[in-house]
């Protein structure tokens, strides 16, 4: 079964501090891991696909980069509307589905 | 262009009542997805279609639960009779193929007292 976790749970950081969120995952033959962002009362907006290890993704301050049992999501210098829940999904190579993990909720203090 | 539209946004019913969720993919997309979402188990997959056709359905909690896709552009998950622990945020997603990312609705959320 496909199990992906994501570390930490909740992550709270000053304005310009760096950081990284974790998504650890185990799958039979990796499609492709996602990474989405939820705002409260929204639904999750895709970020990134990456599709082998080695691939990295970068958007503004975001950079997803991926390994053969993890994915990171590096932040630089966040803001306050970085404030989010990032979730980490993965795709395996059999499925048509994905499974999500349980997020990190992020808060950025100005 | 227009992303998944689902509604009711909110939804108050009391227990026993039919509910009925209805979720409009974006156009040309041929996957579409119902998840339920709570602060316990997360973003659970329920049901998926691919060109209206279930696919899997293993995730749907009980028979309470029933999903059809009539036509490309129109789903709907029922729950007949509903219980208090299926208040959750109900959310519809597709995407363009199997490999895509998946767009979201903002969701539905449903409270049974």
């Amino acid at each position: 079964e496909d199990q992906v976790t994501q570390s930490p749970e909740a992550l709270r950081l000053q304005e310009g501090e760096s950081s990284s969120l974790n998504c650890s995952y185990t799958v039979s033959g990796l499609r492709g891991l996602f990474w989405y962002r939820q705002d409260p009362g929204k639904g999750p907006e895709f970020l990134f696909t990456l599709y082998s290890a080695g691939e990295e993704k970068e958007k503004e301050r975001l950079k997803a980069t991926l390994t053969k049992k993890e994915s990171f999501l590096h932040i630089t210098a966040p803001k306050p509307e970085d404030s989010a829940t990032y979730l980490c999904a993965v795709q395996a190579s059999n499925a048509g589905k994905s499974t999500f993990g349980e997020g990190t909720t992020l808060t950025v203090k100005p | 262009d227009a992303g998944v539209i689902q509604s009711p946004r909110h939804e108050v019913t009391e227990m026993g009542q039919e509910v009925t969720l209805r979720c409009k993919p974006i156009s040309g997309h041929d996957y579409l997805f119902w998840y339920r979402q709570t602060m316990m188990r997360g973003l659970e997959l329920l049901i998926y279609f691919n060109n209206n056709v279930p696919i899997d359905d293993s995730g749907m909690p009980e028979d309470r639960f029933s999903a059809k896709m009539p036509n490309a552009s129109f789903s709907t998950l029922k729950i007949q009779p509903s219980e208090p622990r299926d208040s959750a945020v109900y959310f519809c997603a597709s995407s363009l193929t199997f490999n895509q990312p998946q767009h979201f609705g903002d969701g539905t959320r449903l409270s049974i007292l």
